[in-house]
């Protein structure tokens, strides 16, 4: 059964830094393609990033150039973001995703909360 | 960036009905569309890719259709288990985006 399991999420400052992860399960992690995705509270999905199965090749949509950095690491069959700088608008569930152009499978989501 | 437009916004339905949702992209996007169902609290769920293809596992009462700028999902008896958000997305140009959402409500 295909598994991912999202954590790190939390409230910050604004201006503060957090590191979300996602743990995958039940797949062959590193011949996917993977993706981050965040739901605004009440509000419409938004793709954040991808990033191809050796971790070389990555995307942003424009918000997120500069503040955050995908990453994955093979071996620990796991997917990051890196995320600084974060501000109001930033607070969302943050899911992360198989796939890199559509999303096969989805988390359950980890909550971002910035606020003073 | 591409605009996805779905419409309705509502719709309220009946088990048993048939439903159809709209998808509009501001440019072409060929058939590189994916449909998905999400409910309260939980992460999205892949029905359709590549405008017309259904997911392996999901039911045959889902069908998609459509190329270029207009799209359709169409849920040919609807059960209690489809009264959901359902959202359309992109993938034929950076940055993917997503349709606001149409909710099926009962």
């Amino acid at each position: 059964e295909v598994r991912l399991v999202e954590s790190g999420g939390g409230l910050v400052h604004p201006g503060g830094s957090l590191r979300l992860s996602c743990a995958a399960s039940g797949f062959t992690f590193s011949s996917y393609e993977m993706s981050w995705v965040r739901q605004a509270p009440g509000k419409g999905l938004e793709w954040i990033s991808n990033i191809t199965t050796n971790g070389i090749i990555t995307h942003y949509a424009e918000p997120m150039k500069g503040r955050f950095t995908i990453s994955r690491d093979n071996a620990k069959n796991s997917l990051y973001l890196h995320m600084n700088s974060l501000r109001a608008e930033d607070t969302a569930s943050y899911f992360c995703a198989r796939g890199g152009s559509y999303f096969q499978f989805w988390g359950q989501g980890t909550l971002v909360s910035v606020s003073s | 960036d591409i605009q996805m437009t779905q419409s309705p916004s509502t719709l309220s339905a009946s088990v048993g009905d048939k439903v159809t949702l709209t998808c509009r992209a501001s440019q072409s996007i060929r058939t590189w569309l994916a449909w998905y169902r999400q409910k309260p609290g939980k992460g999205p769920h892949l029905l359709i890719y590549k405008a017309s293809s259904l997911e392996s596992g999901v039911p045959s009462r889902f069908s998609g259709s459509g190329s270029g700028t207009e799209f359709t999902l169409t849920i040919s008896s609807l059960q209690p288990d489809d009264f959901a958000t359902y959202y359309c997305q992109q993938y034929n140009t950076y940055p993917w985006t997503f349709g606001q959402g149409t909710k099926v409500e009962i």
